[in-house]
């Protein structure tokens, strides 16, 4: 699976978007790109996911560049509950017990009041 | 969204004593779960993809005798420590997956945190 680069810290005014990107060079045309969230000594809390196209969902939105290499998690309006370890994850589907998530260092989102 | 959990929530066991945790998918069928390991101040660490009716498959350098897999039924997994020692205290969590192809998404329980004495 391709590997992704996060920054390791960012800040965030709460009820300003918070965009955190992420790198992912040499993702193949079979990967997905995952965003997960870890908010402390909890497990980890799916957020979204997409190919090539931009998503939506009610939690945030997921920006891919045309040539896939990079991303861009954005939180809409963010709350003092958002700050977590983000991670962005690279993963192909082969089915079954190969579509496993292996998590780098993440981004540490905090959220400042 | 789907929901997992696992028990005990945490755990205190004395070296040497074999402690077991419970994954459960609980509102959808799971042929696949994943248990990961995550020690202070690091990311999560893949141990294991357990599959339902068949044998697990180990990460590298994870000890198959001593972190015992079991997938039971399309709704739980459980993970056994034999013979524990403090530096198997960490924090234990477990995912299911759920869906197939784009669609096709793991959901992670709350985690069980294992102290060995």
């Amino acid at each position: 699976d391709a590997k992704t680069t996060q920054p390791p810290s960012m800040d965030c005014a709460e009820g300003r978007a918070a965009n955190l990107p992420c790198n992912h060079s040499t993702i193949s045309g079979n990967e997905y790109v995952y965003w997960y969230r870890q908010i402390h000594s909890q497990g980890p809390q799916y957020i979204i996911h997409g190919l090539k196209n931009n998503e939506t969902n009610e939690m945030a939105s997921l920006i891919i560049t045309e040539d896939r290499k990079s991303s861009t998690l954005i939180l809409p309006h963010a709350t003092l509950r958002d700050t977590a370890v983000y991670y962005c994850i690279v993963r192909a589907y082969y089915g079954g017990a190969t579509n496993k998530l292996i998590f780098g260092t993440g981004t540490l989102l905090a959220v400042q009041p | 969204g789907a929901v997992v959990s696992q028990h005990p929530s945490r755990v205190i066991c004395k070296s040497g004593t074999s402690v077991k945790i419970e994954c459960r998918s609980l509102d959808f069928q799971a042929t696949t779960m994943f248990w990961y390991r995550q020690f202070p101040k690091q990311s999560l660490m893949l141990m294991a993809t357990s599959n339902e009716g068949s044998k697990a498959t180990y990460e590298q350098g994870v000890e198959k005798d001593k972190f015992l897999i079991n997938h039971a039924s399309l709704t739980l997994s459980t993970l056994t420590v034999t013979s524990a020692h403090p530096e198997d205290s960490s924090f234990y969590i477990c995912s299911a997956s759920r869906g197939e192809g784009f669609q096709e998404t793991q959901y992670f329980g709350p985690g069980t945190r294992l102290l060995v004495l």
